[in-house]
């Protein structure tokens, strides 16, 4: 079954401290993985694409295979980085299947 | 260009009743993707239409119905509603090859109460 999995519901750091969001993936094929931010009382946006293999705002996003994840970094969080992120698996180029989600809180 | 608009913002209709949602994507593209959002289920995909034709369905029941037109514009419909059909809707617009940069806009949702 395709899945993604999102493990932590919230994860909250300090202002300066580094961040990994994680994102485990189960597709037989090759994946088309995403991540999605959803900032207070905003629209959900792309934040990255795996195969544009980009960073933005900060944030970078390896897919490993071999581990079948996905996960988000940054090197430094910031406080307007306190959002929900969603990790989203391209299905067939006509659906994307979320993870739930996890709750980045970063604090100074 | 414009975004993906999806009308009406609210929505607060009586169990037993049936909705229609609207969702007009970014001008060019032709494919168009519901979701549901719910505190306890996430992000769900309910259905996906490119060009006038379905071509991907989720695990919604029948109640669940959708359609595109000629202009891209699609419809969501909800018959027969539950209280468990709260939730904030929300549309996605892609060119639908699968292949652009950009992936799926979504629109800022339809807020749909049921009670």
């Amino acid at each position: 079954a395709q899945r993604v999995t999102q493990p932590e519901k919230l994860l909250s750091v300090f202002k300066g401290a580094p961040v990994e969001l994680k994102c485990n993936y189960s597709y037989s094929g090759s994946p088309e993985l995403f991540w999605y931010v959803q900032y207070s009382r905003q629209r959900l946006q792309l934040l990255l694409r795996h195969i544009s293999r980009e960073s933005i705002k900060g944030f970078t996003a390896d897919l490993n295979k071999g581990e079948t994840s996905f996960h988000l970094k940054k090197p430094f969080a910031q406080e307007e980085d306190s959002a929900m992120y969603y990790c989203a698996l391209n299905q067939a180029g006509t659906a994307l299947i979320f993870g739930k989600g996890t709750t980045l809180s970063v604090s100074s | 260009k414009a975004g993906v608009t999806q009308t009406p913002r609210y929505l607060i209709k009586t169990r037993g009743q049936q909705v229609t949602l609207s969702c007009s994507p970014i001008s060019g593209h032709r494919s168009v993707s519901w979701y549901q959002q719910t505190p306890g289920q996430g992000l769900q995909f309910l259905f996906e239409y490119f060009s006038e034709t379905q071509r991907n369905k989720g695990n919604f029941p029948g109640r669940f119905s959708g359609r595109q037109f000629s202009n891209s514009r699609s419809e969501m419909n909800v018959s027969t509603l539950e209280l468990g059909d709260s939730a904030l809707y929300l549309c996605a617009s892609s060119d639908g090859t699968g292949k652009s940069n950009y992936g799926y806009t979504f629109g800022s949702g339809t807020r749909l109460t049921v009670v």
